[in-house]
């Protein structure tokens, strides 16, 4: 089945210890990118990745790392979360990015920083 | 700077009527439109994509116009059901600019259906 799988889908942490939420997609699609959603504000891109080894800020990447080692995997990093980075975070993938690029989005992960 | 506006904000309506959701954006130059369901608590899932040359798109009960003169689409749901309660999110593509990925995202309305 084809999908983008996001883990952990919830996590409470304290304010400085690194965390890392990943994200995975079966589908050999080259674009990736992270969004966080907040009420009122709608989704927000965080980072985004055209493919392997690339990488680039969206709107919102204070705070916030990425790495693209490989085709199907693309981790969001969080060095020193701190509470305004409590969200609910969502991973995309799409074969192409652009004219016919469907997103499709993983299930999403609530994360709370205490 | 490339905008998308979604109206209304939210919306509440019986079970059975029809509605209509509208996107106006300013996103330039253009290359696609899409439609966005997006249950409570879990990801956004395509409904639509309409490309330049597209005024209308059915998926089922759900039809997506587009009007790339005024830059405005919408999504009409006809017979609306429970499980139609959802926020809609239209994003809307530029060949570049916009997001920093050329996607601009509108921040969604908010539906509710009512038995």
């Amino acid at each position: 089945e084809a999908q983008v799988t996001q883990n952990p889908r919830y996590l409470i942490t304290v304010t400085g210890k690194k965390l890392t939420v990943t994200c995975s997609q079966n589908m050999n699609h080259e674009y990736m990118s992270w969004y966080r959603q907040d009420p009122g504000l709608g989704l927000r891109q965080i980072y985004y990745s055209m493919n392997v080894e690339v990488t680039d800020k969206g709107d919102v990447p204070e705070g916030y790392k990425v790495s693209r080692k490989e085709k199907r995997n693309f981790p969001l990093i969080l060095e020193s979360p701190s509470p305004n980075q409590t969200s609910l975070y969502f991973c995309a993938s799409s074969f192409s990015q652009g004219v016919t690029g469907e997103l499709f989005f993983g299930e999403g992960s609530r994360l709370t920083v205490l | 700077k490339n905008q998308v506006e979604q109206s209304p904000q939210s919306l509440i309506i019986l079970e059975g009527k029809n509605c209509t959701l509208q996107c106006n954006y300013t996103v330039s130059p253009f290359s696609n439109l899409r439609w966005y369901k997006q249950d409570t608590g879990r990801g956004p899932v395509s409904l639509t994509i309409m490309t330049f040359s597209e005024n209308t798109k059915s998926n089922g009960r759900y039809t997506a116009t587009l009007d790339a003169d005024t830059k405005q689409s919408s999504l009409h749901i006809t017979a609306s059901q429970l499980s139609d309660s959802a926020s809609y999110i239209c994003v809307v593509s530029a060949r570049s600019g916009g997001g920093a990925d050329g996607l601009t995202f509108g921040k969604g309305t908010h539906l509710i259906i009512q038995p």
